[in-house]
């Protein structure tokens, strides 16, 4: 059965903290990772990662995927409390189907 | 561009009503998903489809769940005689033409069911 494994599952920070997310998965028929955010509505899309090694960056929020070692990490540097919300990792396998981590609550304080 | 949009946002149904959720893909995108997320669980896969065709039902339940894209209008997920374990947030996503190498899935903002 694929799985896919987040940590922390809760993360408490203060504003300009820099933070970083984990996500290993053990799953048949890798596709790509997936990083999304969940506000209390729609996960929004934030990476797809494909290729090992190769960071994607968006502002403040950077990815990387370690195929060898079968996970990724996102780092958000100078957090703001807009960044509180659940981080949520999915790995895509053959048939484009998903396959959702717990997610990791952060939580930032003024 | 109007992104994933799903109705009724939240709905309230008696046991053993039916319940009947909506979503309109991206434009342009002709892949649909339908993901459940129950109270504090992770949100798991339910079905994969395209116009006219179920491409992966392999997470729907056996009984009372069943979903279609038809050609012309949204795709639809129906729950039958619903029960209270039924409460969930359900959430559609789509995707332009499939690759092989990865493909880019967007969300809805769901349609909230509570069972009562």
């Amino acid at each position: 059965e694929d799985k896919v494994v987040q940590s922390p599952l809760s993360l408490v920070v203060h504003e300009g903290d820099t933070v970083t997310l984990n996500c290993s998965y053990e799953v048949t028929n890798f596709r790509s990772l997936l990083w999304y955010k969940q506000e209390k509505k729609a996960p929004t899309f934030l990476f797809m990662l494909t290729s090992s090694g190769i960071e994607k960056k968006s502002g403040r929020l950077s990815s990387i995927l370690d195929k060898k070692e079968l996970f990724s990490i996102l780092n958000i540097t100078a957090t703001q409390t807009g960044d509180s919300a659940i981080y949520l990792c999915a790995v895509e396998t053959s048939g484009s189907r998903l396959t959702f981590g717990e997610g990791t609550q952060l939580t930032v304080n003024p | 561009n109007a992104g994933v949009m799903q109705n009724p946002r939240h709905l309230v149904r008696r046991r053993g009503q039916e319940a009947r959720l909506r979503c309109s893909p991206m434009k342009g995108h002709s892949h649909v998903y339908w993901y459940r997320q129950l109270p504090e669980e992770g949100l798991k896969f339910m079905v994969y489809l395209q116009k006219e065709n179920i491409i992966d039902e392999s997470g729907m339940p056996k009984e009372r769940f069943s979903a279609e894209f038809p050609k012309e209008g949204p795709s639809i997920l129906r729950i039958q005689q619903v029960v209270r374990g039924d409460s969930a947030a359900y959430f559609c996503a789509s995707s332009p033409t499939f690759t092989s190498s990865g493909n880019t899935i967007y969300f809805g903002e769901g349609s909230w069911l509570t069972v009562v």
